[in-house]
């Protein structure tokens, strides 16, 4: 166990849709990274956030944000959902502010767009 | 063409051989190196890291990167079914981090 919680385990919607993806990170981790796993892209980088602002971006989509709040969770908002958008979305948390730094990776939440 | 690629496999290989998994890459300006280990089901757990070229050994773990040739390996010895999963190169610097696919490793008894 990692100690970076993610919910919910599971999500299935409908195109069109909006979900909400949250995550607590370890006690004492002030970063925290947003991960895309689809079977042909791999693991996608889309953001870090490091003590509620912004540091990184990576692959990120238009119609997908992020915030992390002053008690340190983070959402993960997806917007506008399309089919492609079904993957399996991880969390992971660091202490430090940087991207090459170990990232302790949550149980991941599987999204299915129908 | 992938800034990072990387055999899916999967590979198969009998318990107790020696696993070679490998990367190559075509960002020069990576400086930092990454394996993660991912059980199916979990999420990723880092395994080895380097900074720059060289090699690391951990246990049966052996990290090696080659910036020359923009190739990186990771070497398993004495393989254990344990060892089944599947291993992701990653690699950046400062403001990049790229993953690549994995390679799915099976150590059969």
């Amino acid at each position: 166990d990692s100690g970076v919680t993610q919910t919910p385990k599971h999500l299935i919607t409908a195109t069109g849709q909006r979900v909400t993806l949250r995550c607590s990170p370890r006690s004492g981790d002030l970063s925290v990274y947003w991960y895309q796993q689809s079977l042909d892209q791999g693991l996608q980088f889309l953001i870090q956030y490091y003590n509620g602002e912004e540091r990184a971006k990576g692959n990120i989509l238009e119609r997908f944000s992020a915030q992390q709040f002053p008690d340190l969770h983070s959402e993960l908002n997806l917007s506008s959902l399309e089919l492609g958008d079904s993957a399996l979305y991880f969390c992971a948390s660091s202490a430090s502010g940087t991207l090459y730094n170990e990232q302790f990776f949550g149980p991941g939440t599987r999204l299915t767009v129908l | 063409q992938k800034e990072v690629e990387q055999d899916p496999g999967p590979l198969s290989v009998p318990e107790g051989a020696i696993v070679s998994l490998n990367c190559t890459y075509s960002n020069s300006a990576f400086q930092y190196f990454m394996w993660y280990r991912q059980y199916s089901r979990k999420g990723p757990e880092l395994l080895m890291y380097t900074y720059s070229s060289g090699n690391k050994e951990d246990g049966r773990f052996t990290a090696q990167v080659d910036k020359s040739s923009k190739y990186i390996s990771l070497f398993i010895r004495d393989s254990q079914p344990s060892d089944s999963a599947t291993y992701l190169c990653a690699m950046g610097n400062t403001d990049k981090l790229i993953f690549g696919t994995g390679t799915r490793l099976q150590v059969f008894p």
